[in-house]
């Protein structure tokens, strides 16, 4: 699977958009990019995946660059519950049974 | 989305004792799980992936003998955590898939050897 980078560290201000960016530079063109947040002493959860074009639920939106090699997790009204550590993970497509490989994630701070 | 849980949510333990941490897929059925470890401060890191039905697949520097997976039924997976030793407290956590895009992992274990 594809290596990716992420800040180790971010703030938000409570109610603003929080930008997570992410460098998958190296990503190969059957990747998902995937994003799973872990709240402290919690399981991870899973947040939004894209192959190649935006995505939007109810959690979040994923902006994915053109050329594939970075994206953006937005959590459109950041909130306190929001404060978590947050993982950008690329990976095959298809099936649940295949393993998510963990970087060290950016740690995001939502300030009242 | 789906929902996996895992027993117990904490455990104390005297070293040398063994530990069962049970996971299971409430409301789909998991061909595959996956057993994590994560240190304080640290990333999770996988150490074995379990298919039900056959023997688990452990990762480079993960001992077998002592970590025991056991995936009987679709719906459960367990590790036991022999001859626990202080070294082994951590926060387990377990993960399954079942031909989704998603992974759903578990709320965790922490187990502290004492």
């Amino acid at each position: 699977d594809a290596k990716t980078t992420q800040p180790p560290s971010m703030d938000c201000a409570e109610g603003r958009a929080a930008n997570l960016p992410c460098n998958h530079s190296t990503i190969s063109g059957n990747e998902y990019v995937y994003w799973y947040r872990q709240i402290h002493s919690q399981g991870p959860q899973y947040i939004i995946h894209g192959l190649k074009n935006n995505e939007t639920n109810e959690m979040a939106s994923l902006i994915i660059t053109e050329d594939r090699k970075s994206s953006t997790l937005i959590l459109p009204h950041a909130t306190l519950r929001d404060t978590a550590v947050y993982y950008c993970i690329v990976r095959v497509s298809g099936a649940g049974s295949y393993q998510l490989t963990f970087g060290k994630g950016t740690k995001l701070s939502v300030i009242p | 989305g789906a929902v996996v849980s895992q027993h117990p949510s904490r455990v104390i333990c005297k070293s040398g004792t063994s530990v069962k941490i049970e996971c299971r897929s409430l409301d789909f059925q998991a061909t595959t799980m996956f057993w994590y470890r994560q240190f304080p401060k640290k990333s999770l890191m996988l150490m074995a992936t379990s298919n039900e039905g056959s023997k688990a697949t452990y990762e480079q520097g993960v001992e077998k003998d002592k970590f025991l997976i056991n995936h009987a039924s679709l719906t459960l997976s367990t590790l036991t955590v022999t001859s626990a030793h202080p070294e082994d407290s951590s926060f387990y956590i377990c993960s399954a898939g079942q031909g989704l895009n998603e992974q759903f992992f578990g709320p965790g274990t922490r187990l502290t050897v004492l």
